[in-house]
């Protein structure tokens, strides 16, 4: 089956520590996302990688940080420094080249106390 | 699972009613809309989308429509069903911003047997 899996689906951390959230696509899509989406809320872009080796902040990039190595994987590091780390965090992928379908994961809920 | 339901407005339904859920946008740039479902604890699920060239697009039991006059775009779901529960979210994407969506904060339906 294609798609988007992001993995642990519930994340529990201490505060201080750093924590990375994996997402892998194998959809072949050249761009990927990461988003953040509080209760009640819309989702807020962090993080997004248009190709391999190049990614660009979002709205919400402080306290975040991302790696794009490889095509079908977009890693996302909370770290410490992030003020309000607990939220549910959505990673999506899309084809590129302009405004297209974006697919979402499952998402990983984080909680950070 | 994740409440992404809370101080959402929200619209309640007869099953089998027709929906007709409401967004708001404000950029006279954005060139691209589309719709989301997103059920609780999940990742939203792709509707219907829509080019800023067109008024109207249809898909199955769904249809968007998009007034850029009043910069308004609405999501009507025909024979509502309790499998559409759910938050609906619009997203817009501002021409020349590489395909980023920016969403809305979402609409509740509640559909009732």
């Amino acid at each position: 089956d294609g798609g988007i899996t992001q993995s642990p689906k519930y994340l529990f951390r201490k505060e201080g520590q750093n924590v990375t959230l994996s997402c892998e696509q194998n959809l072949n899509h050249d761009a990927m996302y990461w988003y953040r989406q509080d209760p009640g809320q819309g989702l807020r872009l962090i993080y997004y990688s248009q190709i391999v080796n190049d990614f660009q902040k979002g709205d919400i990039a402080e306290g975040y940080s991302v790696s794009r190595e490889k095509k079908e994987s977009f890693p996302l590091t909370v770290t410490s420094a992030q003020k309000n780390p607990t939220a549910f965090y959505l990673c999506a992928s899309s084809i590129g080249q302009g405004p297209v379908e974006q697919y979402f994961g499952p998402g990983t809920r984080l909680t950070v106390t | 699972g994740e409440s992404v339901g809370l101080h959402l407005p929200t619209l309640s339904v007869q099953e089998g009613d027709n929906s007709i859920i409401n967004c708001a946008y404000s950029n006279s740039a954005s060139d691209y809309f589309i719709w989301y479902k997103q059920e609780s604890g999940k990742g939203p699920q792709f509707i219907i989308d829509i080019r800023s060239n067109m008024d109207k697009r249809q898909g199955q039991r769904v249809t968007v429509l998009l007034n850029k006059t009043v910069k308004h775009l609405s999501l009507q779901i025909a024979a509502t069903q309790p499998g559409d529960s759910a938050v609906y979210f619009c997203a817009e994407n501002i021409r020349g911003s590489q395909g980023n969506l920016i969403f809305g904060k979402g609409t509740k339906l509640s559909v009732k047997p």
